[in-house]
């Protein structure tokens, strides 16, 4: 089975603190992505990766940075937390280039910006 | 804009009823559509695939259907679990090699004892 890991499930940090959450994988995905869930809103695309040192935006991308060294980890960054950026975080990643196969999600890190 | 649109937003049953979630969708071309289950505190797991030619595909007790033509889909839980009490999600993926799908808000699912 997949196993999609979030360092922390639950973060707590004051506003303008720089802010690391790190997700790593164990089936060599080359793609993974990162979203953040609110209620009523769903899951929302931040930023993706589709291979090593590969980003590319997604549709909430301000206020975050990314940073995919190795292939298994991929971490997202809050470069000065604010508190609109309380969320809960999802990881995911999916074997590329097979359109039927499915995102597998970590069990999310719930953030919370003071 | 591609859109994903779940209804309804928040459903309560009792234990042993059956019950209907509907998904609308915009995506297009299409390529497929998956329903994902969420338990509270988890991350999403998949349920279930359906792919253009598919019209019905079956997971223990839950039942997807997908009609193309319409752009509709549904997903059927039968004699309904406290098990069942999750967030379920629809996600609708278009062609052309696209990594990202497009997701549905959810459908909040509470059964009752």
């Amino acid at each position: 089975d997949v196993k999609v890991t979030q360092s922390s499930r639950y973060l707590v940090k004051r506003t303008g603190e720089k802010v690391f959450l790190e997700c790593v994988q164990d089936m060599d995905h080359e793609n993974m992505f990162w979203y953040r869930q609110d209620p009523g809103l769903g899951l929302r695309l931040i930023y993706f990766s589709y291979d090593v040192k590969m980003k590319e935006k997604g549709d909430i991308p301000e206020g975050y940075s990314v940073s995919r060294e190795k292939k298994e980890r991929f971490s997202l960054i809050l470069e000065s937390a604010s508190t609109n950026q309380t969320s809960m975080y999802l990881c995911a990643s999916r074997i590329p280039g097979q359109k039927n196969q499915p995102q597998h999600f970590g069990d999310g890190t719930r953030l919370s910006i003071l | 804009k591609n859109q994903v649109e779940q209804s309804p937003q928040s459903l309560i049953i009792l234990e042993g009823k059956n019950c209907t979630l509907q998904c609308n969708y915009t995506v297009s071309p299409f390529s497929n559509l998956r329903w994902y289950k969420q338990d509270t505190g988890r991350g999403p797991v998949s349920l279930t695939i359906m792919t253009f030619s598919e019209n019905t595909k079956s997971n223990g007790r839950y039942t997807a259907t997908l009609d193309a033509d319409t752009k509709q889909s549904s997903l059927h839980i039968t004699a309904s679990q406290l098990s069942d009490s999750a967030s379920y999600i629809c996600v609708v993926r278009g062609t052309g090699g696209s990594y990202i799908p497009t997701f549905g808000r959810g459908t909040s699912l509470i059964v009752h004892p």
